[in-house]
């Protein structure tokens, strides 16, 4: 069963360290989402991304905050300069949007911790 | 704004015993679609069900049910039977239609612990 993959599975980065997280999403799934989950608390989101552009926003997704879709099968989430508070579980997700808000598939998450 | 509340924090049930997961939500759309979602220990976040504001059925899906309710701004899920493999936090997450992006908004989730 086709899944989202996202790489790497835990990261551990310095206070001001830029870092990507990457998703490999479905393979004919066209619409993407970023979440965070700081630990033991709720799923926010972050971004969505569809044709290459950001479809929408959160508060949360400032200035140090970027994605992209460099190939035809990556994904990636950049913080430009880490923040202790950065410090979450970063899940990707896709969609096939065959259907106003359709099912969301996300992968298994990358943990990134911020020192 | 989109609000959604899931008030029980945590839940203890023995096995085979029934339990219900509340879930209340808050938006100004008309159309709206409302989810729930698994995340066991592993950490995954595993979809269970979707719901548009339209269809007010309830759902039976094995031992799993819903009951949505307008009136009452609820979307509840009931897990008849429970059963060990069902210990892990559940979200409820609500997709207005005015999103762009079709942004979950999700609630703070339910623990739920299943005791043999």
């Amino acid at each position: 069963e086709p899944e989202v993959t996202q790489t790497p599975s835990h990261q551990v980065t310095q206070m001001g360290q830029e870092v990507i997280l990457r998703c490999v999403p479905i393979s004919n799934h066209l619409y993407f989402y970023w979440y965070r989950q700081i630990l033991g608390q709720k799923v926010e989101f972050l971004v969505s991304f569809y044709n290459n552009e950001i479809s929408e926003k959160s508060e949360i997704f400032d200035d140090q905050f970027s994605v992209e879709r460099p190939d035809g099968s990556n994904f990636t989430l950049k913080i430009r300069s880490t923040k202790l508070e950065d410090s979450a579980m970063y899940f990707c997700a896709s969609s096939a949007r065959t259907i106003r808000a359709d099912e969301q598939f996300f992968g298994p998450g990358t943990r990134l911790t911020v020192l | 704004a989109q609000k959604v509340t899931q008030a029980q924090t945590e839940i203890s049930v023995v096995e085979k015993e029934d339990v219900t997961l509340d879930c209340v939500y808050e938006t100004r759309d008309t159309t709206y679609y409302l989810f729930w979602y698994k995340q066991p220990p592993s950490g995954e976040l595993v979809f269970l069900i979707r719901r548009n504001s339209f269809d007010e059925q309830n759902e039976i899906s094995g031992r799993y049910s819903w009951n949505f309710q307008k009136s009452t701004s609820s979307f509840n899920f009931t897990i008849t039977a429970s059963q060990v493999v069902d210990s892990a936090v559940y979200f409820c997450a609500l997709s207005e239609a005015r999103s762009s992006g079709d942004k979950l908004t999700f609630g703070t989730g339910t623990r739920l612990a299943v005791r043999p």
